[in-house]
């Protein structure tokens, strides 16, 4: 059975505070990972899709990465816009549905 | 382009009552998905549609219907509401199966008494 699990739970940063968000993740063949942005209220944005391990994208303060177990999304010098939880999801081989993680909540603090 | 529209999005209902949520996009997409979200659990797939005239259960179909007759409409029907269906309802959709770029819309906010 394919999982994910997110960590940490929340994360609170100082503005300017890098860090990393981790997506641990079992999965019957990679399909792709993708990696949401959701602000309270509403649905989740999509941020990134990586496809196999070693690969890497960016999109301004974010960076995320993948390796065969797990991937990072780096938050670079952030800003309070940037306060939101970021969901990560997997997609197996096949026509499988997409499993998400939890979410790690973040808050970037002025 | 509007993107994925749901309506409503707010609806209270009593056990029993039946009701169906609206999704549209316009983005001319095949591949849309409903979800349901709640606190501590991850986004869970309900049902999902490869195109017109073709859907499939996801990992919490019972108790809800879909059809797509369109492309662009994707409407999910609540056949006898439960307190165990109180979620956030939200409709994706998606150009490519790979779920690349899929969109989601606003949401749902359902409350079953």
């Amino acid at each position: 059975e394919d999982q994910v699990t997110q960590s940490p739970e929340a994360l609170r940063l100082q503005e300017g505070e890098s860090s990393s968000l981790n997506c641990s993740y079992t999965v019957s063949g990679l399909r792709g990972l993708f990696w949401y942005r959701q602000d309270p209220g509403k649905g989740p944005e999509f941020l990134f899709t990586l496809y196999s391990a070693g690969e890497e994208k960016e999109k301004e303060r974010l960076k995320a990465t993948l390796t065969k177990k797990e991937s990072f999304l780096h938050i670079t010098a952030p800003k309070p816009e940037d306060s939101a939880t970021y969901l990560c999801a997997v997609q197996g081989r096949g026509n499988t549905p997409l499993v998400f993680g939890k979410g790690t909540r973040l808050s970037v603090i002025a | 382009n509007a993107g994925v529209t749901q309506t409503p999005k707010f609806q209270v209902l009593k056990t029993g009552q039946s009701m169906t949520l609206q999704c549209a996009q316009d983005m001319n997409h095949e591949y849309m998905s409903w979800y349901r979200q709640d606190p501590g659990m991850g986004l869970r797939l309900i049902h999902y549609s490869v195109g017109a005239g073709i859907t499939d259960q996801g990992e919490v179909p019972n108790g809800y219907n879909v059809s797509r007759s369109t492309t662009e409409d994707f409407p999910l029907r609540l056949l006898s509401a439960a307190p165990s269906q109180t979620s956030v309802y939200f409709c994706a959709s998606s150009y490519r199966p790979d779920y690349n770029e899929q969109f989601f819309g606003p949401g749902t906010r359902l409350t079953v008494l």
